[in-house]
């Protein structure tokens, strides 16, 4: 089974809004509301973002943000600050023989 | 506050065995599925197996499949991974996390315990 792809990289300037896309198949992303996102800092622990696509846990920022349209799932973080900068990776349940999967990971810069 | 703590990482030949184990606390442990994930240095997430809340159900990726076996004891509030066969490929970071539905999201993850395979 393939990881979800995601880009390897994506920038923006403080203020901006940056959209990080997770592409999957109807088997994962397109045919369950179970998507996840992650953000990590080097050296350091994911943290949950982003599950069942939409929702913030406690605590998180609202700059943060999912969606779904079809196979694609995204993150969206608004209003950049440079504390975003890290790694962030999706992922998703799937119907295939291996029943959760995770993006290759997207690293943010923030310029 | 929810912990997780993993230990029994090491330096291990090619084809010998490691147990890993994860020590949870805060948390009513025998009431969420818990899960291994594994990261490369440098490279990204791998999700390895999990276990549900009362161990009837397990689950692995294909690339682990066959090799390893996740357990737990609700009793000791421990999660436990038994590699077998290990590949230099399986050098990782690993980290158990707690499950916050039936299989994910991973709302609490514990440092990790490095594993190299080499001989």
């Amino acid at each position: 089974q393939s990881a979800l792809t995601q880009p390897a990289s994506v920038s923006g300037s403080p203020g901006q809004s940056i959209t990080i896309s997770c592409t999957g198949t109807s088997s994962d992303v397109g045919g369950y509301n179970y998507v996840s996102w992650y953000q990590q800092y080097p050296g350091k622990v994911p943290k949950l973002l982003i599950y069942d696509v939409t929702n913030r846990p406690s605590g998180v920022s609202n700059r943060f943000s999912g969606s779904k349209s079809g196979n694609t799932a995204s993150l969206t973080i608004s209003g950049l600050q440079a504390e975003d900068e890290a790694d962030y990776y999706c992922s998703s349940y799937t119907s295939s023989s291996t029943p959760v999967l995770f993006g290759g990971g997207t690293k943010l810069t923030v310029l | 506050q929810v912990q997780l703590v993993e230990s029994g990482g090491g330096v291990v030949q090619p084809g010998r065995s490691l147990r890993l184990s994860c020590a949870a606390s805060g948390f009513t442990f025998s009431n969420y599925g818990i899960h291994w994930v594994r990261q490369t240095p440098g490279k990204g997430l791998e999700w390895v197996a999990v276990i549900s809340y009362d161990a009837r159900n397990t689950y692995y990726a294909d690339s682990v499949k066959g090799r390893f076996t996740i357990s737990r004891d609700n009793s000791k509030n421990m999660l436990y991974l038994q590699m077998n066969s290990l590949r230099p490929e399986d050098t990782a970071v690993y980290y158990c996390a707690k499950g916050l539905g039936p299989m994910i999201p991973l709302d609490y993850w514990g440092q990790g315990t490095l594993v190299t395979v080499s001989s």
